[in-house]
């Protein structure tokens, strides 16, 4: 069945670039997204990528999109504190299919 | 701004207990989910809606668990009876439409059964 795949785990020192990676399976996934959780919070939307397209960028924000080998990054430069947060990759044909996400640990 | 409303934010209760969690969604989103988010199992999907009909809940034990919609602005999630391993944060989350992926978050509802 189809299925996403993340790190549980990833520590940066503040001012340095994270690089979240996702492996999904689906290859008929049409959007794929990038979701935040900060604690004691829901999820929210942090950006997605449609399947025709191999990168997207939005202020600190970079996606990355490896369809041959069906990979998705995300790259936070100059991380902040702010940042600390879970990370969720998940993957869309006609209903989300989630990670177990990703919990960013910043090193001050 | 426009969000997504979840009660109560916590409850504690005891086995057996009934427990029933509420959801006021972004008004004009037409699809309406609810996830169960626990550290062994991640997030896991219970049930969603659109335009108020039930569309999947195949994630929800039916012996005990019921979702419903009595109207747009109201969701509802219940379980009776209760048992220590519900304890979970509860979600519930809204989309416009259309099926975009684009999901709007409550703040959760934690259930701790004792």
């Amino acid at each position: 069945g189809e299925d996403v795949e993340q790190s549980l785990f990833l520590s940066v020192r503040e001012g340095d670039s994270s690089v979240i990676n996702c492996t999904y399976t689906d290859s008929s996934s049409t959007y794929l997204y990038w979701y935040k959780q900060e604690p004691g919070a829901g999820l929210q939307l942090l950006t997605y990528i449609f399947s025709n397209m191999d990168m997207k960028q939005d202020q600190r924000l970079t996606v990355l999109l490896n369809k041959k080998d069906k990979h998705l990054s995300l790259r936070i430069a100059d991380t902040q504190t702010g940042d600390s947060a879970i990370y969720f990759c998940a993957e869309s044909n006609y209903q989300l299919i989630w990670g177990a996400g990703t919990k960013l640990i910043i090193k001050p | 701004d426009a969000r997504v409303t979840q009660t109560p934010r916590h409850k504690v209760t005891e086995m057996g207990q009934e427990v029933t969690m509420r959801c006021q969604p972004i008004l004009g989103h037409n699809t309406v989910f609810w996830y169960r988010q626990t550290m062994m199992q991640g997030l896991e999907l219970l049930a969603y809606f659109r335009n108020r009909a039930p569309l999947d809940d195949s994630g929800m034990p039916k012996d005990r668990f019921s979702a419903e919609m009595p109207d747009a602005t109201l969701a509802t999630l219940k379980i009776q009876p209760s048992e220590p391993r519900d304890s979970a944060v509860y979600f519930c989350a809204s989309e416009p439409g259309g099926g975009t992926g684009e999901l709007f978050f409550g703040e959760g509802s934690r259930l701790t059964v004792l």
